[in-house]
C-alpha cells in the first residue's frame, strides 16, 4: 500500500478482555516495528520483525503481550487480559530493511481500557 | 542502554528561528534522527545525521557532534503548521543481538504563536 495502515484506529475495551491490533506495512518493507506511546510521552519500543528472522521481543512489557507477522507482511499485536495501564496509542512502523535509517509510521491505534 | 534528553516544551513566534537540543548517552552509536508528530498523527521522518556536521532540508536543519553526544534540530521561518512534537532518536547497537535499534526521546512540544 501507499503507507502503513493500522486498524482499528480506536479501540475501547473492558478490563480483562483480549484485543488484537493490526498493522499492514508498506509493500516491500522487510522490517516492522511496534511501539507504544502514552499521552504526552515518547515512543516505547515493543517488538521488531525482520524478514524471516526470529523477532526481537525485548520491549514487550509482560507475557500478556504477543505479536506475530504472517507471510512477512501483516502483523497482529495481541494483548491478553487487558489492564487499565495498557491504555495508550500503539504505533506500527515499517522500513525497507532493518538497516534503514527511516521508519514509516502508521497513524496508530488508540486503545482505551475501561 | 540508551538515554536521550530534550526539552519538554518550546514556544516561539511565527517567522522566528528555534533550536531543539538533544543530548544522548549510548554505546555503539550509529546516528541521530529527528521525527515530527502532530497531535493525533503519525510520527514522520525529518532528518538523519550519521556523521558530524549540519544537514539542511529546506527550512529544517539538523546538527550532530558525536564527540559531545549532542545534536539539534533547527527550524527557520517558523510557521503555524510547525506546531507539533519533535522527537530525537538515536540509532545504536542492541546488546547481544547485533541489531541497530532506534531509541526515541520523550519529545519536545513546539508551540508557534502568531
Amino acid at each position: 500500500g501507499a503507507g502503513v495502515s493500522q486498524s482499528p484506529s480506536n479501540k475501547v475495551t473492558e478490563k480483562g478482555k483480549d484485543v488484537e491490533l493490526r498493522c499492514d506495512p508498506i509493500s516491500g518493507h522487510t522490517a516492522l516495528y511496534w511501539y507504544r506511546q502514552s499521552l504526552g510521552q515518547g515512543l516505547e519500543f515493543l517488538i521488531y520483525f525482520q524478514g524471516n528472522s526470529a523477532p526481537d521481543k525485548s520491549g514487550l512489557p509482560s507475557d500478556r503481550f504477543s505479536a506475530e507477522r504472517t507471510g512477512g507482511s501483516v502483523s497482529t499485536l495481541t494483548i491478553q487480559r487487558t489492564q487499565q495501564e495498557d491504555s495508550a496509542v500503539y504505533l506500527c512502523a515499517s522500513s525497507y530493511s532493518g538497516g534503514s535509517n527511516i521508519q514509516y509510521f502508521g497513524a496508530g491505534t488508540r486503545l482505551s481500557v475501561l | 542502554g540508551q538515554s536521550l534528553e530534550q526539552p519538554s516544551e518550546v514556544t516561539a513566534v511565527e517567522g522566528a528561528i528555534v533550536q531543539i537540543n538533544c543530548t544522548y548517552q549510548t554505546s555503539g552509536f550509529y546516528g541521530l534522527s529527528w521525527y515530527q508528530q502532530h497531535d493525533g498523527g503519525a510520527p514522520t521522518f525529518l532528518s538523519y545525521n550519521g556523521l558530524d556536521g549540519l544537514e539542511e532540508t529546506g527550512r529544517f536543519s539538523s546538527f550532530l557532534s558525536r564527540s559531545d553526544s549532542y545534536g539539534y534540530l533547527l527550524l527557520q521561518e517558523l510557521q503555524m503548521k510547525d506546531s507539533a512534537s519533535y522527537f530525537c532518536a538515536v540509532r545504536a547497537a542492541v546488546e547481544n543481538t547485533g541489531r541497530r535499534a532506534l531509541t526515541f526521546g520523550s519529545g519536545t512540544r513546539l508551540q508557534v504563536q502568531p
